[in-house]
């Protein structure tokens, strides 16, 4: 099915150090989602952007809204040990279903 | 806890066998959502119901699969004739529209294997 390009892949930072991962897609979508997944729990909603250029704060969470409308970036400052986990970007159009279309996830390890 | 619930958590059943799982949404929500996510990859989109009714289907949802929402509250997900290929995270999630934003809201899923 259609998904997203989530990169990196995967991260191993020192716990302190600043982190950040992105989303491209081919297409444009009105939101952008970020959510962070642990294993065997369902995603948790982070951030949700609904504006193109849109820059939107959450604790130590920044994520951005691309102008094109085609990416999204997520920021994370001073990582701790309780940041480790898979983070996912969505892509959603609100115009139609409102299905979420994800990438494939970032895993974020943070070593103390 | 007013989140979406699902259940079972974890169900293991042998090839051939039907299962059935359950969400409860967020209970204002109007939109349900179910999706499924195998091992590293992100969850992919099977079906929405907006209230009772359900409006679209994916091509991932074969024959086999079937999901209500009998009174646009909970939802169910049905399989029938289980195959090994069904082994999978199975999320339900729920919204609600206000204008043009909408923010899903996931269970904590089922997760299904088949042997």
């Amino acid at each position: 099915g259609q998904q997203l390009n989530q990169s990196p892949q995967s991260m191993f930072i020192q716990e302190g150090e600043d982190v950040s991962m992105n989303c491209t897609s081919s297409s444009i979508f009105n939101t952008w989602l970020w959510y962070k997944q642990e294993p065997g729990e369902g995603p948790v909603l982070l951030i949700a952007l609904y504006k193109a250029g849109e820059l939107t704060s959450n604790g130590r969470l920044t994520a951005q809204f691309g102008i094109t409308r085609k990416d999204s970036f997520l920021n994370i400052s001073a990582s701790i040990p309780s940041d480790v986990g898979i983070y996912f970007c969505a892509g959603q159009n609100t115009g139609n279903t409102g299905k979420l279309i994800f990438g494939q996830g970032t895993t974020l390890q943070v070593k103390p | 806890d007013t989140g979406v619930s699902q259940n079972p958590r974890h169900k293991i059943t042998k090839r051939g066998q039907n299962v059935t799982f359950r969400c409860d949404p967020i209970s204002e929500h109007n939109r349900l959502y179910w999706y499924r996510q195998t091992l590293g990859q992100g969850p992919e989109f099977l079906t929405y119901f907006q209230n009772e009714a359900q409006l679209e289907k994916s091509r991932l949802l074969s024959d086999r699969f079937s999901a209500e929402r009998p009174k646009g509250s909970f939802s169910t997900l049905e399989i029938q004739r289980t195959e090994q290929g069904d082994s999978a995270m199975y999320l339900c999630a729920s919204s609600h529209r206000l204008g043009s934003q909408e923010t899903q809201y996931f269970g904590p899923g089922t997760r299904l294997l088949v042997l």
